[in-house]
Formats: C-alpha cells, structure tokens, sequence
C-alpha cells in the first residue's frame, strides 16, 4: 500500500450520482490496471492503461506518469457498481503488478 | 470458454500439513503468477513464471514453490502451512510482450484456511 496509495478507502454514493476515485504512485509506473472485486472475490478487468485516457460504458479512467497518479470515475452510479476497487501499477516492466489498498464502493439504493 | 481457472475454491486444513493449489489458463497467455491477498484485502505477488524464468518475490518464505508443467499450468505447493498462510491465493497470466508489462488476468482464487 506505500508504493500505490489509493484514496478515499471507503465511499458511499446514491443511486445516479457519480464519484471519483484516485491512485497515486511513489513508483515508476509504466502501465497501470484498475480492477472490481465484487463479493465472490473474483477480480474484474476494467481498465489496462498506458499514459492517456479510456471510456467504457459509464467509466472512465485516466493514467498520467507524470504526475504519477490515475483516476477511475464512475458516471451514473448503479447498485452492481458495489466492491472494491483496485488499482495496480507495474514496478519497472518487471511484470510486478503492485497494488493499492482498494476502495470500497457501496451503492445506495 | 477461455479464461483463468483455479481449484480448489477453498481449503481447510492444520499446521503442518502440505496444500498444493492448481491453475491452469486458456488463453493462450505466456507469464503465470501466484498472488497472495491477505485479511486486509492487501494483493502482493508471490512469483511470476514463463518457460524462461521464474521470479520469485523476496519476502516469499521458502516453504512455498511453484510447480509448472507446461504454460498453461502454474500450481502453488506449500510444504508446512502456518496459521499466517490462511489467505487467498490468486493466479493470473498475462500475455508475453516483451518490455512492456502486459494486462494480467486474474483467476477466482483459493481461500485457504489454516487451523
């Protein structure tokens, strides 16, 4: 969690709404991924980012390694949104993916 | 259905006694990996492994190894579990693109629990 730090740990939205989540990194991040663990534990793909910017659906997520952090927001909040939210950033093209904490997103009905 | 697979879901078992977790993926990727993910949801990589190399983390203890039979198979033995070893434990593969680290894929875990 030192090297990705993730922020807010915990959120809590309503139904439509939309919300940002943030990763910063004290690494050398060439590529990151952003994935959702929903309640079975299994992790879902959602973005795999090279610096720039990507759209699916009501996500959309921007990597800057620059500025050495990524965003994923969350447009139209629905209750299958609910899980946690990794992000994960390689550690020098070694093949390490390194991980924040998470966020842990629930959606209000 | 090409995707990545892990047995079993879970496993119960004492100290001291010697688990062996299997994974296989179907596609077609050439990188396999062992991650563990402990009580505080925190993921970190255990090994990484093509038909080149095997990288293994530093801090793994060595109780723990890789088993491989071709690329499309990455077990995890543990020879004596401890009660710190209850996790779940992920593989992942990834397709081989030289410098670049490529997307990784993710199987739906081993929780294993150490009484």
């Amino acid at each position: 969690g030192d090297k990705v730090k993730q922020s807010p740990s915990a959120l809590s939205l309503q139904e439509g709404t939309n919300s940002a989540l943030r990763c910063n990194f004290s690494i050398a991040a060439t590529t990151v991924q952003w994935f959702l663990q929903n309640p079975r534990g299994s992790l879902i793909n959602l973005f795999y980012l090279v610096p720039g910017t990507k759209e699916n659906g009501r996500l959309k997520s921007a990597f800057d390694s620059k500025e050495s952090y990524s965003t994923l927001h969350i447009r139209d909040a629905q209750l299958e949104d609910s899980g946690t939210y990794f992000c994960a950033a390689d550690e020098g093209n070694t093949g390490k993916l390194i991980f924040g904490l998470g966020t842990t997103l629930q959606v209000q009905p | 259905e090409t995707a990545v697979f892990q047995t079993p879901n879970y496993h119960v078992t004492q100290v001291g006694n010697e688990v062996s977790f299997n994974c296989k993926q179907t596609l077609g990727h050439d990188t396999m990996y062992w991650y563990k993910q402990d009580s505080k949801k925190l993921l970190k990589i255990m090994f990484s492994y093509n038909n080149k190399q095997l990288i293994v983390n530093e801090t793994v203890p060595r109780r723990f190894s890789p088993q491989s039979s071709d690329k499309a198979h990455l077990n995890l033995r543990i020879k004596s579990v401890e009660p710190e070893d209850s996790a779940v434990y992920l593989c992942a593969s990834s397709r081989d693109r030289g410098r670049r680290n490529a997307e990784q894929f993710f199987g739906p875990g081993t929780r294993l629990t150490v009484l």
